[in-house]
């Protein structure tokens, strides 16, 4: 069982609709968890962070966090076709000296 | 600028020769960490820094070799180059572990190794 999981996609959601991004973790210990964003060749750009269970909303953007289910997601509003990217989930575990990362979900916004 | 600043960009090599990557971060950050990052894999941890002389291996260290003599630099030493080490290979800091502190992520650089 990989430590961060998540569906590799593609994932392909109409302009101005709702993506929803999602992540599984392994380390019940786990403290912080992280969203990025990636586009082609460039490096990860931090879009969430989460901590306490519950939705936590900026913009149009919600992380959503289950401890209890191992379990963390991402939504997009009205998406737009530069939402078009690849999303990483990044969970810090219990050991606070490594942050894993999912292999990735590739979203595309069809106009 | 708030940043952490890789260089080079891009590098091709060819096997065996000693090559080194820079990483410098300005934020004054104490923890520091080389990712590579190959199609289908994701980002996978090649060492980390949680300090200045305090260095330790992350899930694929072999093949490389890292120094924090300083708080601000976190160079990547490949000694032996092998073609299976071409990957795009990402700097970070963040501000301390145990924080609820994300990484801040440096440009990249892609390496060939021929």
């Amino acid at each position: 069982q990989k430590e961060v999981e998540q569906n590799s996609g593609p994932l392909s959601v109409p302009e101005g609709a709702i993506a929803s991004l999602n992540c599984t973790y392994s380390d019940r210990g786990s403290q912080s968890f992280f969203w990025y964003r990636q586009y082609s060749g460039k490096s990860p750009e931090l879009i969430m962070s989460i901590y306490s269970n519950g939705d936590k909303e900026d913009g149009r953007f919600t992380a959503q966090l289950n401890k209890a289910s191992q379990y963390v997601s991402l939504l997009i509003r009205d998406s737009q076709p530069s939402d078009s990217a690849t999303y990483l989930c990044a969970v810090r575990g219990s050991s606070a000296s490594k942050i894993i990362f999912g292999s990735g979900t590739r979203l595309s916004i069809r106009p | 600028e708030a940043q952490v600043t890789q260089n080079p960009r891009y590098l091709i090599t060819v096997t065996g020769k000693k090559l080194t990557v820079t990483c410098s971060q300005n934020m004054n950050h104490e923890y520091m960490s080389w990712y590579r990052q190959d199609p289908g894999l994701g980002l996978r941890q090649i060492y980390y820094s949680m300090n200045v002389e305090v260095t330790d291996k992350g899930d694929v260290p072999e093949g490389y070799k890292v120094s924090r003599k300083e708080k601000r630099n976190f160079p990547l030493i490949l000694e032996s180059p092998s073609p299976n080490q071409t990957s795009l290979y990402f700097c970070a800091s963040s501000q301390e572990p145990g924080a609820n502190s994300p990484l801040h992520f440096g440009n990249g650089t892609r390496l060939t190794v021929t």
